[in-house]
């Protein structure tokens, strides 16, 4: 069974910082990787989804690599801002969904 | 792009009754509709398959009959958790794959609060 792994669990930064956050999974028969941000209380905001053909994957300020033989993701928040704390997941599309266990992101003003 | 609707958002029921939350893809048809629980600070977990007009495909440990599922239509949904107890209290996620099976969209989920 797939299983995917955020690292850090959770993650303080001063505003302006980049950061990484890394995913992995297990299996590396997958479709896609998808970032989702999830804000407290609230459902999932789609960020960056990554085919499995692709290697990376830019939208402003993010960007997410994969690595698929290695199993591993990783999503580059560039010059972080408040507005950035929220929980991040990764998760990795075969059959279904597999959801990592989340980074909580805090950007301290 | 494509909406996936929820349906109450937050609800809030008495344990031993039983509650129905709706999911709508309103732009798309969707053939497979997921439904997802999440725990306070942890993440989503698969609860069910559905595709339209079959039975649901539950995940191990997932009470099929107190997690009643039906997919009637190609648009709708619905989860009903029957005699509801307080440890079902949770965020329940619903997600629609479209008929090409390439996309998949997520729902703004709903709050259950069982007293």
């Amino acid at each position: 069974k797939q299983e995917v792994t955020q690292i850090p669990a959770a993650l303080s930064v001063p505003e302006g910082e980049n950061l990484v956050l890394n995913c992995s999974f297990t299996d590396s028969a997958i479709y896609n990787l998808q970032w989702f941000r999830q804000d407290p209380g609230k459902g999932l905001t789609s960020l960056l989804l990554i085919q499995s053909s692709q290697r990376e994957q830019t939208s402003g300020r993010l960007n997410a690599s994969l690595d698929k033989s290695s199993g591993r993701s990783t999503l580059y928040i560039a010059a972080s801002q408040p507005g950035d704390s929220a929980t991040y997941l990764c998760a990795v599309r075969g059959n279904q969904f597999y959801f990592g266990t989340g980074t909580s992101l805090t950007v301290i003003p | 792009g494509a909406v996936v609707s929820q349906h109450p958002s937050w609800v809030i029921c008495k344990s031993g009754t039983s509650v129905k939350i709706e999911c709508r893809s309103l732009d798309f048809q969707a053939t497979t509709m997921f439904w997802y629980r999440q725990f306070p600070k942890q993440s989503l977990m698969l609860m069910a398959t559905s595709n339209e007009g079959s039975k649901a495909t539950y995940e191990q440990g997932v009470e099929k009959d107190k997690f009643l599922i039906n997919h009637a239509s190609l648009t709708l949904s619905t989860l009903t958790v029957t005699s509801a107890h307080p440890e079902d209290s949770s965020f329940y996620i619903c997600s629609a794959r479209d008929l090409t099976g390439r996309e998949q969209y997520f729902g703004p989920g709903t709050r259950l609060t069982v007293t």
